[in-house]
């Protein structure tokens, strides 16, 4: 069974803070999307990397995949208040379903 | 551009009571549909996917059903609700790797 494990469940930091968020799995992934959920609403898709080691960067947000294509982690810059949210992870499973991380809320303190 | 709308927004429903859901998609043709359930804003579960009109395919035996009378049409339906089946439903259609996801239903059964 593949399993998406999102590292850590819950971040509270003061705004200007950088922090990591970690999404592991012992499955290799062909992809792996990074999405972004405010309360009360659908997830919001940040990014999708495909190639093992690729590095992508939105604005203050940097994605990274692993080279092996198990892993990859969410870097936030300098964070503000606004990016308070819960970040998920997830990956591709066969038949274009996917497997999702249990998320990690972000508190970031003004 | 594609758009997914999904309604009620929120739904308040005795135990034993029917539900329907309805989830449509505008801008794309054929698109893989999904309904997902999230609890206590965390990871997200899939619930049933199609890949077609008619054509349903269920992750977890449960209470619910879904339906596709249309192509960008996604339905889901339950004969007798239970307390469990509260939650924050949410529907996604497919592009290439990623899923977009509808802004919610928060069903709360009582």
């Amino acid at each position: 069974t593949q399993l998406l494990e999102q590292s850590p469940q819950f971040l509270s930091i003061q705004e200007g803070e950088n922090l990591t968020v970690y999404c592991n799995s012992s499955s290799v992934f062909s992809s792996l999307q990074w999405y972004r959920q405010e309360p009360g609403e659908g997830p919001v898709l940040l990014v999708t990397v495909v190639t093992g080691g690729e590095v992508k960067k939105l604005k203050r947000l940097t994605f990274q995949f692993g080279d092996a294509r198990k892993d990859s982690s969410l870097h936030i810059t300098a964070a503000q208040p606004g990016d308070t949210g819960l970040y998920l992870c997830a990956g591709d499973r066969e038949g274009g379903k996917l497997i999702f991380g249990q998320g990690t809320e972000l508190s970031v303190k003004p | 551009s594609q758009t997914i709308h999904q309604w009620p927004a929120t739904l308040v429903q005795p135990v034993g009571s029917p539900l329907s859901l309805e989830c449509t998609v505008e801008g794309t043709s054929n698109p893989n549909l999904y309904w997902y359930r999230q609890a206590a804003g965390r990871g997200l579960q899939l619930l049933f996917y199609s890949v077609g009109i008619g054509q349903i395919s269920s992750e977890v035996p449960q209470n619910l059903s879904a339906s596709r009378p249309q192509d960008r049409q996604f339905i889901l339906s339950s004969k007798k609700l239970l307390l469990s089946d509260s939650g924050f439903y949410l529907c996604a259609w497919s592009g290439n790797y990623e899923q977009y996801f509808g802004p919610g239903t928060r069903l709360t059964v009582t």
